[in-house]
């Protein structure tokens, strides 16, 4: 079975530009988690959906990051307008469930922004 | 709120040797524990999960309330298990909505041939 996709790999913009993620999970799979996981630390849950509706979106920074789940399949992690501290590597993940399933993760995407 | 301590960034042993990565917890109720795994160049994923019970490539981890630790041990490393280990805890309820993880920082195992 196919993985989990992410584009791009690797992203590097000037701060207060606009980035998007795009995330495809495995077929079949309801439930997609976008985690944040700055240098020297863990993955952190920005948001997670249940097919196209968001169950968790408590950690992520509503003023500047926005995510959608359109058709409840792929998905796109938007940062507008980014700082410095967005530099980390953006995961996806996900499960075939919500509540305890385990979780596939994508190969990330590297952000930087000078 | 949960909280999950990787107390050692780097822990270098020989092949051969026995190997603890520790994980200390906080929270008040009943958490499920996993240990997730990147290996260099590769995906980060599930080792094993305490609910489990079992052991995966020769590692285990049990989970001791008490303490509230859920150290990953394994009695004699080999160079394909150096890799980045993260322990990881989840609340809430299984099968709910708001069942999430929260990692730990990582600690990196290097085992030396």
């Amino acid at each position: 079975e196919a993985g989990v996709a992410q584009s791009p790999r690797y992203k590097i913009i000037e701060k207060r530009q606009s980035v998007a993620f795009w995330c495809n999970p495995i077929s079949g799979h309801a439930t997609l988690y976008w985690y944040q996981q700055i240098l020297g630390q863990g993955p952190k849950l920005l948001i997670q959906f249940q097919n196209n509706g968001v169950v968790d979106d408590s950690q992520l920074p509503k003023d500047r990051f926005s995510a959608e789940r359109l058709k409840g399949v792929d998905s796109t992690l938007k940062i507008q307008p980014a700082k410095l501290e967005d530099s980390a590597v953006y995961l996806c993940a996900s499960s075939h469930r919500t509540g305890g399933y385990e979780q596939y993760f994508g190969p990330g995407t590297r952000l930087t922004v000078t | 709120a949960q909280r999950v301590t990787q107390p050692e960034k780097l822990l270098s042993v020989f092949k051969g040797a026995p190997v603890e990565l520790k994980c200390n917890y906080s929270y008040s109720g009943s958490p499920e524990l996993f240990w997730y795994v990147q290996y260099s160049r590769q995906r980060l994923q599930l080792l094993l999960r305490h609910i489990s019970r079992e052991s995966i490539k020769g590692f285990t981890a049990d989970l001791n309330k008490g303490e509230t630790s859920f150290h990953l041990k394994k009695p004699f490393a080999q160079e394909e298990d150096s890799a980045m280990y993260y322990c990881a805890l989840s609340v809430g309820k299984r099968g709910g909505s708001n069942y999430k993880l929260t990692f730990g920082k990582g600690t990196l195992l290097t085992v030396n041939p």
